[in-house]
């Protein structure tokens, strides 16, 4: 079976920092990896993902992702927070594609002015 | 990009009623839709996988009797809360696929009272 945790519910960091938010995964086979944000009560919208090619995936708003398999991680970064990213995180695994996602627990992303 | 629309974003319904939610893909046909749940600050749960023309997959600890899915096109699928109870109030939020990229609709805030 197949999980995901998300070190830290509640991130928060000063506008202009770096931002790294941390994720690790379970896979018996070969994952599919995926970073969404979700603004209040709206969906979810992909930031980046992962599909067994390059390790460093470059995502939307300048976030990036490494694929680390020896440490079977992912973690999002960026390098210079902005005020509007504040909002939910959400780092997923699937062993098919994007079909059925598990997804971590969310990282609420603060930014302090 | 792909668009998946989903219907109402926000319903409030008295405790034994039924809800029908809709999950649209606008631009493209989706043999597969998926279902989620997300309680208040938790993360998003797959409830059960809809299967155009068969019957849906439902997620171990998933009512089927209780959360009835129908897919009768591949641009529809629908998600009705039967005998709706408090319990049952969540963010629901469906997502279709195409080339391994996940779609999410905007998700239904669902109020039991």
């Amino acid at each position: 079976a197949q999980s995901v945790t998300q070190l830290g519910s509640h991130v928060s960091v000063s506008e202009g920092a770096l931002v790294l938010l941390r994720c690790n995964y379970s896979s018996s086979v070969p994952p599919y990896l995926f970073w969404y944000v979700q603004y209040p009560n709206q969906g979810l919208q992909l930031l980046l993902k992962y599909t067994s090619a390059a390790t460093l995936v470059k995502g939307i708003n300048d976030f990036e992702a490494e694929f680390k398999k020896s440490e079977t991680s992912f973690h999002l970064t960026k390098p210079s927070a902005h005020m509007s990213d504040a909002a939910e995180y959400f780092c997923a695994v699937s062993e098919q594609g994007a079909q059925k996602l598990v997804f971590g627990q969310g990282t609420r992303l603060t930014i302090n002015p | 990009g792909a668009v998946v629309s989903q219907h109402p974003s926000r319903v409030i319904c008295k405790s034994g009623t039924s809800v029908k939610i809709e999950c649209r893909s606008l631009d493209f046909q989706a043999t597969t839709m998926f279902w989620y749940r997300q309680f208040p600050k938790q993360s998003l749960m797959l409830m059960a996988t809809s299967n155009e023309g068969s019957k849906a997959t439902y997620e171990q600890g998933v009512e089927k009797d209780k959360f009835l899915i129908n897919h009768a096109s591949l641009t529809l699928s629908t998600l009705t809360v039967t005998s709706a109870h408090p319990e049952d109030s969540s963010f629901y939020i469906c997502s279709a696929s195409i080339t391994e990229r996940a779609f999410f609709g905007q998700g239904t805030r669902l109020t039991v009272v």
